[in-house]
């Protein structure tokens, strides 16, 4: 079936640090894929999507690409900063989330 | 910014008791959405609702659960006999448009907790 798998946090950066949290899918068919992000105390945002594959999503610095052949969808950050302290979570579709990457940026 | 309300913030509850979580959606969007987060783990998907009726459901969403569109705006998930491990937080999100080309609009959540 259809499962969605993230690197384990949690993950520990100095600020301006390049960022990637891995995701890896395993769908029928070709599902979108969404990153989703949660600050510490708050609710769930959508950070950004792709609905197919070579798509690019993108949003705050941070970028994600659709990649049907190695069936992930990576999610990169060229220079972080302390307020991207978070959880981020990979999803495919409305119903297959990852375990959520927590993501921690020492000043 | 539209945005998805969700109401009361924090619910605590008896264990054995029934509880009524609400929410409204944004008002253009056709597809409805529970999730519950146990604390500090990942997030699952509980139910979806399009055109008055579920769409998908998870094997969580058992006959402890049901969901409710009962005026046209609100959207409700009622847990009923509530267990311990019913305490979570619970997120209704939304969506207009059709099957996967658009992220959910998530709701701050409704924190409950049964003793």
């Amino acid at each position: 079936g259809n499962s969605v798998t993230q690197m384990e946090g949690p993950v520990t950066l100095s600020e301006e640090a390049f960022l990637t949290i891995n995701c890896t899918y395993t769908a029928t068919g070709y599902p979108s894929l969404f990153w989703y992000v949660q600050y510490p105390g708050e609710g769930l945002q959508l950070l950004l999507k792709a609905t197919k594959a070579d798509d690019k999503g993108s949003n705050k610095g941070f970028e994600a690409t659709y990649r049907k052949e190695t069936t992930s969808f990576h999610l990169e950050k060229g220079s972080v900063q302390v307020s991207d302290s978070a959880v981020y979570f990979c999803a495919l579709s409305q119903e297959i989330w990852g375990a959520g990457t927590k993501l921690i940026i020492k000043p | 910014e539209p945005e998805v309300t969700q109401t009361p913030s924090h619910q605590v509850t008896q264990m054995g008791q029934e509880v009524i979580l609400r929410c409204v959606p944004i008002s253009n969007h056709l597809y409805f959405y529970w999730y519950r987060q146990i604390l500090g783990q990942k997030v699952e998907f509980l139910v979806s609702f399009y055109n008055n009726e579920i769409s998908e459901k998870s094997e969580i969403f058992d006959d402890q659960f049901s969901v409710e569109r009962p005026d046209g705006s609100n959207f409700t998930l009622k847990i009923r006999s509530t267990k311990l491990e019913d305490s979570a937080m619970y997120f209704c999100a939304s969506r207009p448009g059709t099957a996967g080309a658009y992220g959910y609009t998530f709701g701050s959540g409704t924190r409950l907790t049964v003793v």
